[in-house]
């Protein structure tokens, strides 16, 4: 009973590397989320996907892209990455878009930029 | 911009006694949410409220909406040490969720 799946769990990268960080989920949900958690500014959303094929910007998507690979599968790329880019990452997916529906989170990616 | 402002920021108590934490905004919310999260671990969902005064209960946990959809506030009675954990309220926007930044709690044996 997986739920979202995140690789890798760390990560530690050089300013201007490139990486891309992955997420599954397996309850066949139509949505899915990107977040990054700072200290002191809690969940802040990046990008989402409302279904399969449609990607949109959240609030903080500056220097990042995704990419919705099929409907299990959502990424999110560095393409070169910035000390302020050093967080915990949170892939999230619900069953449809909607402010009611419950968020299913994975474990989270945690990413330093030295 | 809607906000969400966690209150308090920080908790400490001793096993058994209650407490309350607060989620307020000055902005309506379709609907809010509470997570609790544990250290490396994702949220985890606790409870969804969509109506203005709902309240719903989840064993020693009580939440509730306020009338005017703008606040929200979580009570447990008789904490134990695995209510440890930081406890988040989201509220509902054009089908996203707004993050309040999280009241850390710790439940002292």
């Amino acid at each position: 009973n997986a739920g979202v799946t995140q690789t890798p769990k760390f990560q530690v990268l050089k300013t201007g590397q490139s990486m891309t960080l992955q997420c599954a989920q397996d309850m066949n949900h139509n949505s899915m989320y990107w977040y990054r958690q700072d200290p002191g500014m809690g969940l802040r959303l990046i990008y989402y996907s409302a279904s399969e094929g449609t990607t949109d910007k959240g609030e903080v998507p500056n220097g990042y892209n995704v990419s919705r690979l099929n409907k299990r599968e959502f990424s999110l790329r560095l393409e070169s990455a910035a000390p302020s880019q050093t967080s915990v990452y949170f892939c999230a997916s619900s069953n449809l878009r909607a402010s009611n529906q419950p968020q299913h989170f994975g474990d989270g990616t945690r990413l330093s930029i030295l | 911009t809607q906000l969400l402002e966690q209150s308090p920021q920080f908790l400490s108590i001793q096993e058994g006694e209650n407490l309350t934490v607060y989620c307020n905004s000055s902005s309506v919310f379709s609907s809010l949410q509470w997570y609790r999260q544990e250290p490396g671990e994702g949220p985890v969902l606790l409870v969804t409220v969509v109506t203005g005064g709902e309240v719903k209960k989840l064993k020693r946990l009580t939440f509730q909406f306020g009338d005017a959809r703008k606040d929200s506030s979580l009570h447990i009675t008789a904490a134990q040490p695995g209510d440890t954990g930081l406890y988040l309220c989201a509220g509902g926007s054009q089908g996203n969720l707004i993050f309040g930044k999280g009241t850390k709690l710790s439940v002292k044996p």
